[in-house]
């Protein structure tokens, strides 16, 4: 257990709905990536977000956007959901530099 | 383009059989690499790795990095079934604090 948690676990929105992800950090982490994981390939980067400022973007459009709060817990937001959004999202907490730490994830199905 | 490309994608192995996975990279400003054991959801941190040549060991799985040939490799001995799962390698580099580039992983699979 690396004390990330993530909520929902999963759910299933239709196209064109919108979504919002939940991850709080591990104590001391000051710093929270987010990552897309589709079936059957390896994580991709989203965001990351510093003592509450996005900190870099991977190739991921506006309509997927993030918040962190003063306690270092996060969200991810995305607008008119796509059939291709479908995949399993993961938030990682970490000390600037450090390894990453993982949360269980949550699988998003859009329909 | 950066990019980090793992090898073999799948391996099937009995329980005992000793396991090597490969890992290569090309990223500007490498910082780190990692790797990870995901079985279900989260992928769980095992190493990380910022210096050539000077293995990391954790019981039976120990990697180690090569920066000169831009590669890793981890290894896993006697395996086990509860190896089994997907072994994913990152890469930290450049461009901003702590992003990973991720390979799509190796899944390793143990028959008793």
């Amino acid at each position: 257990e690396t004390g990330v948690t993530q909520s929902p676990t999963h759910l299933i929105k239709t196209r064109g709905q919108q979504v919002t992800l939940r991850c709080s950090s591990q104590s001391g982490h000051n710093t929270v990536s987010w990552y897309q994981q589709a079936l059957g390939q390896g994580p991709q980067f989203i965001f990351q977000y510093y003592r509450e400022e996005e900190n870099g973007r991977g190739n991921f459009p506006p309509r997927f956007s993030g918040l962190q709060f003063p306690n270092y817990s996060s969200e991810l937001n995305v607008n008119a959901l796509e059939l291709d959004d479908s995949a399993l999202y993961l938030c990682a907490s970490h000390p600037t530099g450090g390894e990453q730490y993982f949360g269980p994830g949550t699988r998003l199905t859009v329909t | 383009e950066d990019k980090v490309v793992q090898s073999p994608l799948s391996l099937v192995v009995h329980e005992g059989d000793t396991v090597t996975l490969n890992c290569s990279y090309e990223v500007t400003n490498f910082r780190s690499l990692l790797w990870y054991k995901q079985e279900k959801k989260a992928p769980t941190f095992l190493f990380m790795l910022t210096s050539s040549g000077i293995e990391k060991k954790s019981g039976r799985l120990s990697s180690i990095l090569d920066k000169k040939e831009l590669s890793s490799i981890l290894n896993i001995t006697a395996t086990q079934t509860g190896d089994s799962a997907i072994y994913l390698c990152a890469v930290n580099y450049g461009g901003s604090q702590g992003n990973l580039i991720f390979g799509k992983g190796t899944k390793l699979s143990v028959k008793p």
